[in-house]
């Protein structure tokens, strides 16, 4: 089944301690993203990638890290959580090709106190 | 830079009834739109998207989409609404050349009721 998984599901952290969020798809898409949700802002797009080794910041990418070491595998990394930092992160991917759909997963709620 | 509005924060139908959820984008060229639903506790799905033509396109379950350039407008519909309908909808749009670019507008929640 063709499908994006994210790692963990829920995850209540304390602020500075170090986590990775993984995400992997299988579908040999070369562009992977990640966005937070939060309530009355829609989502925002965090950094993505469009093949590996390639990554870029995308509207809020402060206090984030990413790696694209493989085609499938694309962990979003806090190096040091802050509460402004509570959210629902998505990771997507998709096809590099003009306006290919994203494919979601199925989201990581991140509690930081 | 592109953007998305989606005026109406909550929308309440009744089972049966038609819909209309507005958005509206800004963006220098012609460009790539799409319509995500969420359900709860999901990850998004998407509905329908618009490149260029034919400027009614049609989705999955049972919605569809018009495209107007004069108005800066794709608005989704669909003529009879299910209580499965209830969600959240969010109207995106991209930028030319491929989806590295993807904004998403702030989302339409959707009740449904019986």
């Amino acid at each position: 089944e063709a499908q994006v998984t994210q790692n963990p599901r829920y995850l209540i952290t304390v602020t500075g301690k170090k986590l990775t969020v993984t995400c992997s798809q299988n579908m040999n898409h070369e562009y992977m993203s990640w966005y937070r949700q939060d309530p009355g802002l829609g989502l925002r797009q965090i950094y993505y990638s469009m093949n590996v080794e390639v990554t870029d910041k995308g509207d809020v990418p402060e206090g984030y890290k990413v790696s694209r070491k493989e085609k499938r595998n694309f962990p979003l990394i806090l190096e040091s959580p802050s509460p402004n930092q509570t959210s629902l992160y998505f990771c997507a991917s998709s096809q590099w090709d003009r306006g290919s759909e994203q494919y979601f997963g199925p989201g990581t709620r991140l509690t930081v106190t | 830079a592109q953007s998305v509005t989606q005026p109406d924060i909550h929308i309440t139908v009744s089972e049966g009834a038609s819909l209309e959820l507005r958005c509206n984008y800004s963006y220098g060229a012609t460009p790539y739109l799409f319509w995500y639903v969420q359900s709860p506790g999901q990850g998004l799905q998407l509905l329908l998207k618009y490149f260029s033509g034919d400027t009614l396109v049609q989705g999955i379950k049972g919605f569809e989409a018009e495209f107007k350039r004069s108005q800066s407008s794709f608005n989704l519909r669909k003529p009879s609404v299910h209580w499965s309908d209830a969600a959240e909808y969010f109207c995106a749009v991209g930028a030319q050349g491929g989806s590295e670019k993807l904004v998403f507008g702030k989302g339409t929640k959707l009740t449904v009721n019986p």
